[in-house]
């Protein structure tokens, strides 16, 4: 079957601009989290939904950062005003019910702000 | 912030050796994972390991877990240059939703 799937793969955009990152999980997955990642380093947590409600946003940066999964399946990472610090490897994973369940990730979306 | 803490940060085998990374982490732990990230890919789940448990095998991947030391280790025996790869420890608190990520290890198999 289909694995994570994100897009874009890749997303140059210019400072202040606005960018939406979309990912699509496994099927029947309830829990899909996105993560950040700087070259040479673990991926760091930005949020965590079970189904369609955040369940742990603690690590969003700022207010600039915000996500959505309105239907329980697809999410969507935004961010706005776009910083040049901004600049990581976006991954989205899925598990099947959350805690006690491997995380299944996408490839990730590489961001550039310049 | 990363719970956990991968040791050594950079591994040079040959092929055929024994790979032995471990993690340490800070806080009572639900499960600890490892997972494995070649360059520029996303990240692929090798084994869970929860907290009742001091050992477990998948293939030749080896992983303990001392929680009265709070460490863990990952041996893969018998290498091959396809193991290259970074490679992750995470951490699943004992309160909490989130899975947390160390720094990882970056293991070079050379054939």
């Amino acid at each position: 079957g289909a694995g994570v799937s994100q897009t874009p793969s890749n997303k140059v955009t210019e400072k202040g601009k606005y960018v939406e990152l979309r990912c699509d999980p496994i099927s029947g997955h309830t829990a899909l989290y996105w993560y950040r990642q700087s070259l040479g380093q673990g991926p760091e947590f930005l949020i965590y939904f079970q189904g369609t409600g955040a369940a742990d946003d603690s690590g969003l940066p700022n207010d600039r950062f915000f996500a959505v999964r309105p239907e329980g399946s697809v999410s969507t990472l935004k961010i706005q005003r776009t910083e040049r610090g901004d600049s990581a490897m976006y991954l989205c994973a899925s598990s099947l019910w959350g805690r006690n369940s491997p995380l299944h990730f996408g490839n990730g979306t590489r961001l550039t702000v310049t | 912030s990363q719970q956990g803490e991968e040791d050594p940060q950079a591994l040079s085998i040959q092929e055929g050796e024994n790979a032995t990374m471990n993690c340490s982490y800070k806080t009572s732990i639900n499960n600890l994972q490892w997972y494995r990230q070649n360059s520029g890919r996303g990240l692929v789940h090798l084994i869970l390991i929860r907290s009742n448990e001091r050992e477990k095998h998948s293939g030749r991947l080896r992983v303990t877990l001392d929680t009265s030391k709070k460490s863990s280790s990952l041996l893969i025996t018998a290498s091959r240059a396809a193991d290259t790869a970074s490679y992750f420890c995470a951490t699943d608190k004992e309160y909490g939703n989130k899975l947390v990520f160390g720094a990882g290890t970056i293991l070079r198999v050379k054939s």
